[in-house]
């Protein structure tokens, strides 16, 4: 199994400073990862797959970065609505599927 | 609009059946994988497993956890995929989530996600 860490565990940004949230790999993915954002009360969101490819409707101060086994996730201008868990997945070996622990990103 | 609702979640005791639904709208249910997912309470996301879509064989993957426990299914003529969970357990206690694959050819990332259901294993 693909164990995918994720740090840090939270993260606190004032707004419009920049996030950077960081998720290694135990073994090389190659480009297979993507990044979720969760809200409280709501469903994930996809925001990058491919490592660094924005899904469809994702602001571009999303951003997605890394290859191998070291990833970053970056939110250039942090803004209310940002607050969230964010979560990486590899889908370099579907067996199993494996997602990091989550990084919350806190609004200062 | 892509549309995904669950249903058919609630409580239920330990070794007991439970069946959840998903609905889609919005797309050719066929032509993409749908995969389960879910969340204990307070925790992280956790992948339960997918089928393909006919056009690569319909088959199954599970996560070691449910494997032999959980049986994932879907009716196209219907655009509906089921997750049939037998021999529950207390610690499958969680949201769960269907979504679907994003892209047709590729098993590997997902969206949209449905709104999640609650089930709860407790006797």
């Amino acid at each position: 199994e693909i164990v995918m860490t994720q740090s840090p565990a939270t993260l606190s940004v004032s707004p419009g400073e920049r996030a950077t949230l960081s998720c290694r790999a135990s073994q090389s993915i190659s480009s297979n990862l993507a990044w979720y954002q969760q809200k409280p009360g709501q469903a994930p969101r996809l925001l990058i797959y491919g490592a660094s490819t924005r899904a469809t409707g994702i602001p571009a101060r999303f951003s997605g970065s890394g290859s191998g086994t070291e990833f970053t996730l970056a939110i250039s201008s942090l803004q209310s609505e940002d607050s969230a868990v964010y979560y990486c997945q590899q889908y370099n070996n579907w067996r199993p599927l494996t997602f990091g622990g989550g990084t919350k990103v806190e609004i200062k | 609009e892509v549309q995904l609702v669950e249903s058919g979640g609630g409580l239920v005791k330990p070794g007991r059946s439970l069946r959840l639904s998903c609905t889609v709208s919005g797309f050719t249910f066929g032509d993409f994988a749908m995969s389960w997912f879910r969340q204990a309470p307070g925790k992280g996301l956790e992948w339960v497993g997918f089928i393909r879509s006919k056009a690569y064989g319909g088959t199954t993957e599970y996560a070691a956890s449910v494997k032999g426990r959980f049986n994932i299914s879907r009716d196209d003529s219907k655009s509906i995929a089921y997750l049939q969970m037998n021999s529950l357990k207390t610690e499958d206690t969680a949201i769960y989530y269907c979504s679907r694959a994003a892209d047709r050819r590729v098993v590997g990332w997902f969206d949209p996600w449905g709104q999640g259901m609650l089930v709860t294993v407790s006797s």
